[in-house]
């Protein structure tokens, strides 16, 4: 249990679906991110929010829309996905120091059909 | 632009035999180190980290990695391998504010 709680473990979807995963910290961090995690690829940075607000975004797609409502919650709408985009997504949380300790979450496995 | 190499995707040892991870990395800067753990169906775990100070660095599990400037490096390891160390295992520098650059990662296979 590493206080970073991602939902759905699994998830499969058609490429004109729409579909959100979530992500929780219990924390009481300031920073969340999104990662992606492809076979045989480096973990990819997605999206950063720091106290609710975006700082980055790493020339991601408009098809993964990131939402940030607090600093507990993190979402990751999809849609009109690619096979491609098939992969583990990984959310992860920090206190908001630039130490680089991050707090990961299981991950949600997206299949894209 | 900082990076990171891990040298060997996959490495193999035995069951109390030592565990050797490479990690070299680029950064124009002081960089902090990281090597991360990912166990199979989880998402990745902090084994330990450089910032300032002592080279030699402990985490847990019984790992420890050196940061060695004059060799760029920051190579992970273990006297005695257990069967619970079989992971991937991913060395990481930071670039600056939040952002951290992730290697490609290494298996560790442990054989009885």
């Amino acid at each position: 249990e590493t206080g970073v709680t991602q939902t759905p473990r699994h998830l499969v979807m058609g490429m004109t679906n729409k579909k959100s995963l979530k992500c929780e910290q219990h924390l009481g961090h300031n920073a969340m991110y999104w990662y992606k995690q492809s076979a045989k690829k480096p973990l990819e940075l997605m999206f950063v929010y720091n106290f609710k607000e975006q700082t980055e975004n790493n020339s991601v797609p408009s098809r993964f829309s990131p939402e940030c409502p607090n600093s507990s919650h993190l979402f990751l709408h999809l849609h009109t996905l690619q096979p491609e985009d098939s992969a583990l997504y990984l959310c992860a949380s920090s206190l908001g120091q630039d130490t680089g300790e991050l707090f990961f979450g299981e991950g949600s496995r997206l299949t894209v059909l | 632009a900082q990076s990171v190499t891990q040298l060997g995707s996959h490495v193999s040892v035995s069951e109390g035999a030592l565990v050797l991870l490479r990690c070299n990395y680029s950064s124009s800067v002081p960089p902090y180190l990281f090597w991360y753990v990912q166990y199979p169906n989880q998402g990745l775990q902090l084994l330990l980290k450089y910032t300032t100070g002592a080279t030699l660095v402990k985490g847990i599990n019984g790992f420890e990695a050196e940061f060695k400037k004059s060799e760029t490096s920051f190579h992970l390891t273990k006297p005695s391998a257990h069967m619970s160390d079989a992971a991937e295992y991913f060395c990481a520098v930071n670039t600056g504010f939040q952002k951290l650059v992730f290697g490609t990662g290494t298996r560790l296979l442990v054989s009885p």
